[in-house]
């Protein structure tokens, strides 16, 4: 199996700011995706991190609060823009393509947000 | 579109066993998993079914009914740190996403 990290593990922030997260795996995937899950909810996508091109964002979810970048097939970065504190959440890195099915998808131990 | 249903909350006891439920609506299946997930921590891959029937993995099995877009998690032996949400998540024909349930929150009492 592969190891996931992210970094930030967790942060403090002030309202208007933005964060950069990074998220990298020891081994390269064909899927990388971005989720968030706010205090006591399940988890929601953000989009989907294409290598070489842009991100596939979900309804509700655009590129000017959340870029992405995909440079390789085993880094990604979702910036958080212009926060406020509805932006305080857990941000989530998953990925596909390591087995186990193709469409099963392995998390990164997550970015703890906090805005103020 | 897809909806997923799955209790809020559970409570069993210690060495007990506990089935929790997932039911789910899609345009199109092609895979039901299960995740664990501990207070604070990420979410952690339990089972993955696209066949009807039970797949059996130690303590935990999963069952899936296609026809009835139903599922189970059935926990055997329970211990006191089984106690964490349980994600139920559907993969739609087409797509690598998922689209996960509101989670069931299990609580292991002594």
């Amino acid at each position: 199996s592969a190891v996931i990290s992210q970094k930030p593990s967790r942060d403090i922030c002030q309202r208007g700011t933005s964060l950069t997260i990074q998220c990298q795996v020891d081994s390269q995937v064909t899927m990388m995706f971005w989720y968030r899950q706010q205090p006591g909810q399940s988890l929601t996508l953000i989009a989907t991190a294409n290598q070489g091109s842009e991100a596939t964002y979900e309804s509700g979810f655009v590129i000017d609060k959340f870029p992405i970048s995909r440079p390789n097939l085993t880094f990604s970065t979702l910036t958080v823009s212009n926060m406020s504190p509805e932006d305080s959440s857990i941000y989530l890195c998953s990925v596909s393509g390591l087995g186990g099915g193709q469409e099963t998808q392995y998390f990164g131990p997550g970015t703890r947000l906090l805005v103020l | 579109g897809q909806n997923i249903d799955q209790p809020t909350e559970m409570t069993a006891t210690e060495g007990a066993i506990v089935q929790i439920n997932c039911t789910y609506q899609t345009s199109g299946f092609n895979g039901l998993f299960w995740y664990q997930q501990h207070a604070g921590e990420a979410p952690t891959f339990l089972s993955y079914n696209v066949l009807d029937g039970l797949e059996e993995k130690g303590r935990f099995s999963s069952f899936l009914s296609r026809s009835k877009g139903y599922s189970y998690l059935l926990l055997k032996e329970l211990q006191m740190k089984d106690s964490a949400s349980y994600l139920c998540a559907v993969n739609e024909a087409g797509s690598y996403q998922l689209t996960f349930g509101k989670g069931t929150k299990l609580s292991v009492i002594p």
